[in-house]
């Protein structure tokens, strides 16, 4: 039974760019969510997608959008990059609401 | 005040003794509370939920839940070293599914 898989494990990008992370969620999930893990802090939310449609945001720019596709993966995309936006970038997946999440290996993103 | 709450530690206790890991929550926080661990350089790993106030058990884990105090903790027995790692309390936001995160528990287990 896969988990939650995401790729690219690693990913170096330079200041201004654009970069796309995916996601597939665990078998029979149907609910993506995003979140952003800063070096020595707890993840922070940044939305979460069901049946195609981002259900709810955290308090992330609009550089931060998503998509989640009928087989429930899930993509992220942040625009014109920060050196802020360095991070590990994790997938959560889960089945329903008021459930915990089964997470993703993470991306690292280091942004130059 | 944030909404969930943990101290940063580092704790450190000695192998067989009994790591007990802390975190208060906020009103903007709902009553479903989960324990993650995250090894460094990893992504975390659910250990525990609970949703009712009082004990819950499972194997040498016990998740403590106060809705009164607004508290909730991890009791971890017969701590072993690879139980080292920091452990992220979080608690469900009021009216969404979102999960709140603390900023996590770094503990170390020492021979």
């Amino acid at each position: 039974d896969a988990g939650v898989t995401q790729s690219p494990t690693h990913l170096i990008k330079t200041r201004g760019q654009q970069v796309t992370l995916r996601c597939s969620p665990k078998s029979g999930h149907d609910t993506v969510s995003w979140y952003q893990q800063a070096l020595g802090q707890g993840p922070q939310f940044i939305f979460q997608y069901y049946e195609e449609e981002e259900r709810q945001r955290g308090n992330f720019p609009d550089r931060f959008s998503g998509h989640q596709f009928p087989n429930y993966s899930s993509e992220l995309n942040v625009n014109a990059l920060l050196l802020g936006d360095s991070a590990l970038y994790l997938c959560a997946s889960s089945l329903g609401t008021g459930t915990g999440y089964t997470f993703g290996s993470g991306t690292r993103l280091t942004v130059v | 005040q944030k909404e969930v709450e943990q101290n940063s530690g580092p704790l450190s206790v000695p192998e067989g003794a009994i790591a007990s890991l802390n975190c208060t929550y906020s009103d903007r926080v709902s009553q479903s509370f989960f324990w993650y661990r995250q090894y460094s350089g990893k992504s975390p790993e659910l250990i525990m939920s609970i949703y009712s106030n009082g004990d819950k058990e499972d194997g040498r884990f016990t998740a403590q839940l106060n809705k009164a105090s607004q508290y909730v903790s991890l009791l971890i027995r017969d701590s072993q070293p690879s139980d080292s790692a920091t452990y992220l309390c979080a608690g469900g936001a009021i009216n969404t599914d979102k999960l709140i995160f603390g900023t996590g528990t770094r503990l170390q287990v020492f021979p």
